[in-house]
């Protein structure tokens, strides 16, 4: 069974602080997506990585998928307060097929003012 | 990207009863699933939904307690059958195409009490 190991669990800092989110597996994946899920929505794509070692940055977060495309870590700069949410890594366990979608356990990240 | 339109938002049920959730995609897709997540937790597979044919289910969930239907390549119903507390969780449509990330619905809060 594979398996993607999210951490941390949770995550409460303040304003303008940085932050890593790390998604670990010893599989391999052929793609990974992060989400963001704010109370009461479904989750929604933040970004998919494909080539191992890519790098995409979205504004003040950068989303990076490892050479071996086992891991993966989201990092953001100067948090705020609009970036709460739980965050989400999910790796595409098939080629070319969506439905194997393995989520991590989830970071639910609180920024405060 | 597909706009899916889940309802009911949210319920409260009473135990030995049936929901069925409906799932609307504004688009053409070749693929829904259904998903369970716990509050502030990650998301688990229930099933697909398979146009046409019936669905697959993941280890753990059945047909008789989770009946999916789906008629066409737009809509699909999840029925949570012969509820108990248990049960009480948010239920999430989710839609895609070919290699495209999956677009999720805003979820179905559901308690049974």
């Amino acid at each position: 069974t594979q398996l993607l190991e999210q951490s941390p669990q949770f995550l409460s800092i303040q304003e303008g602080e940085n932050l890593t989110v790390y998604c670990n597996s010893s599989s391999v994946f052929s793609s990974l997506q992060w989400y963001r899920q704010e109370p009461g929505e479904g989750p929604v794509l933040l970004v998919t990585v494909v080539t191992g070692g890519e790098v995409k940055k979205l504004k003040r977060l950068t989303f990076q998928f490892g050479d071996a495309r086992k891991d993966s870590s989201l990092h953001i700069t100067a948090a705020q307060p609009g970036d709460t949410g739980l965050y989400l890594c999910a790796g595409v366990a098939g080629w070319g097929s969506q439905g194997n979608l393995i989520f991590g356990k989830g970071t639910k990240l609180s920024v405060k003012p | 990207s597909a706009v899916i339109s889940q309802k009911p938002s949210r319920d409260i049920c009473q135990r030995g009863t049936s929901l069925t959730i409906q799932c609307q995609v504004d688009s053409q897709v070749t693929m829904m699933f259904w998903y369970r997540q716990q509050p502030g937790q990650s998301l688990t597979l229930i099933a697909t939904a398979n146009q046409g044919s019936e669905a697959t289910y993941e280890s753990g969930f059945v047909i008789d307690k989770f009946p999916i239907s789906r008629p066409n390549l737009t809509f699909s119903t999840l029925t949570v059958s012969n509820m108990s507390p248990e049960d009480s969780s948010i239920y999430l449509c989710s839609a895609g195409t070919g290699n495209s990330p999956l677009h999720f619905g805003n979820g179905t809060r559901l308690t049974v009490t």
